[in-house]
């Protein structure tokens, strides 16, 4: 499948955490990727190799896989943290990659 | 500091083809280890990815928009392009082109796209 299927929506508190998933096939093979958009803004990678940070993300970003099923937690969301996540990674039935319908999330 | 940016007309014809080109600035595009490619959003919308080049000249698309699309890099110029031909109002979006990085971990591979450029919008319409 060349599907990526992920959550609408979420919200969290203030400093508490919050858990997006994602979930297809390719993730039985392939690791995911996780991006941050703000509105008007180009994304940001926030997770890549299934828990490696880029340069510059915090450390309350984190990534974790299982099966056919990944996920990002923000742990102690922030205000700032409030933005669209989208997952990424590679079809698993050719050389494309796909991404995941993104996941909004607001904080309370 | 490696850069993207976008650049292209911000209006085009319906059934007309759809140029852009990411001028790559604080590198080469020559790069070891990375593929240069584009990522659309329509509005409201989520992400799309469209295809990515190496710059050897190797192509890899999108299924869904194969029939469509060319990816082509100038190492000369350092600066890689954008075709979409035969455009229509479902092609409006911002189109982003991003750096690809492909690697492994521990027996898995990861592909991610760590680098993007600012976007550039473009509207289909007569």
């Amino acid at each position: 499948s060349s599907e990526l299927t992920q959550d609408p929506a979420v919200s969290v508190a203030l400093g508490q955490t919050v858990r997006i998933t994602c979930q297809g096939d390719s993730l039985r093979t392939y690791y995911a990727s996780w991006y941050q958009q703000k509105p008007g803004q180009a994304p940001v990678l926030v997770i890549y190799a299934k828990n490696n940070r880029p340069s510059g993300i915090p450390d309350r970003f984190s990534g974790s896989s299982s099966g056919n099923a990944a996920s990002l937690t923000i742990t102690g969301a922030q205000a700032e943290d409030e933005a669209e996540y989208y997952c990424q990674s590679r079809d698993s039935s050719g050389n494309h990659w796909v991404f995941g319908g993104g996941t909004k999330v607001t904080v309370l | 500091q490696l850069q993207l940016q976008e650049s292209g007309p911000g209006l085009v014809k319906p059934s007309e083809t759809l140029s852009l080109t990411c001028i790559v600035s604080g590198g080469s595009i020559n790069s070891g280890g990375y593929s240069w490619g584009w990522i659309r959003q329509p509005p409201g919308k989520g992400l799309e990815w469209i295809g990515r080049i190496y710059y050897s000249g190797n192509t890899y698309y999108n299924p869904s928009l194969k029939s469509r699309v060319t990816i082509y890099v100038d190492t000369s110029k350092n600066q890689f392009s954008l075709r979409l031909s035969s455009v229509t109002a479902a092609d409006t979006a911002v189109y982003y082109c991003a750096r690809h990085v492909t690697g492994v971990v521990v027996y898995y591979y990861y592909y991610a796209v760590d680098l993007w450029g600012q976007g550039t919008t473009v509207t289909v319409s007569s």
